[in-house]
């Protein structure tokens, strides 16, 4: 049990689609983070939210829309998206305190897969 | 943005050999992690260390802040360990929130 849960764990969506993943964290953290892992290709991070504020969009296309409701659940808007969007979404959560880098908990990820 | 580079990117091993995996990065940091994924996605966080060494069961990590250098340590390594280990550091400049740069992985097979 990680304490960060995400669903579903595997999607498959045509390109007119739209659905939306879900992370949800039980650890009373304050932060929420989405990542894309790409096949052979290191974690990028999507977006970040600290106290229900997004305080970080890495240059993502506006195809991918996050939501953040509350401290405990996180989630990912999709619509229109493309093949190459194909990739495990990886949610995860952690404690945010001034600069500190604390420890980041990781849902199992949602395998999407884009036809 | 701080660079974070992984040897070597894939390793293979006997069941019971000791195990190192090297993290080298290029600006100066408050604290590194060691993350491990297992086939099928789940990443589990092994390890934040700002200094010298931290040990858990088989696994050992030690960080050289002066030349920006950690190492991963597995002892008598199993079949089980086989996962990618991925090392990451915080983002260089400006406000972290938290935000972490990640290595592109090492591959770890064991062979029992």
């Amino acid at each position: 049990e990680t304490g960060v849960t995400q669903t579903p764990r595997h999607l498959v969506m045509g390109m007119t689609n739209k659905k939306s993943l879900k992370c949800e964290q039980h650890l009373g953290h304050n932060a929420m983070y989405w990542y894309k892992q790409s096949a052979k290709k290191p974690l990028e991070l999507m977006f970040v939210y600290s106290l229900e504020e997004r305080v970080e969009n890495n240059s993502v296309p506006s195809r991918f829309s996050p939501e953040c409701p509350n401290s405990s659940h996180l989630f990912l808007h999709l619509h229109t998206l493309q093949p190459e969007d194909s990739a495990l979404y990886l949610c995860a959560s952690s404690h945010i305190q001034g600069e500190g880098t604390d420890t980041q908990y990781f849902g199992p990820g949602t395998r999407l897969t884009v036809l | 943005k701080n660079e974070v580079e992984q040897s070597p990117q894939n390793l293979t091993a006997q069941e019971g050999e000791f195990i190192t995996i090297n993290c080298s990065y290029s600006v100066g940091i408050s604290a590194l992690h060691w993350l491990q994924q297992h086939p099928g996605g789940g990443i589990v966080s092994l390890f934040m260390l700002s200094s010298g060494k931290k040990k858990h069961g088989r696994l050992i990590a030690t960080i050289n802040i002066q030349e920006k250098h950690s190492s991963l340590h597995i002892t008598a390594s199993h079949p089980r360990d086989s996962a990618v280990y991925i090392c990451a550091v915080p983002n260089a400049g400006g406000t972290s929130y938290g935000k972490l740069t990640f290595g592109q992985g090492t591959i770890l097979t064991v062979h029992p």
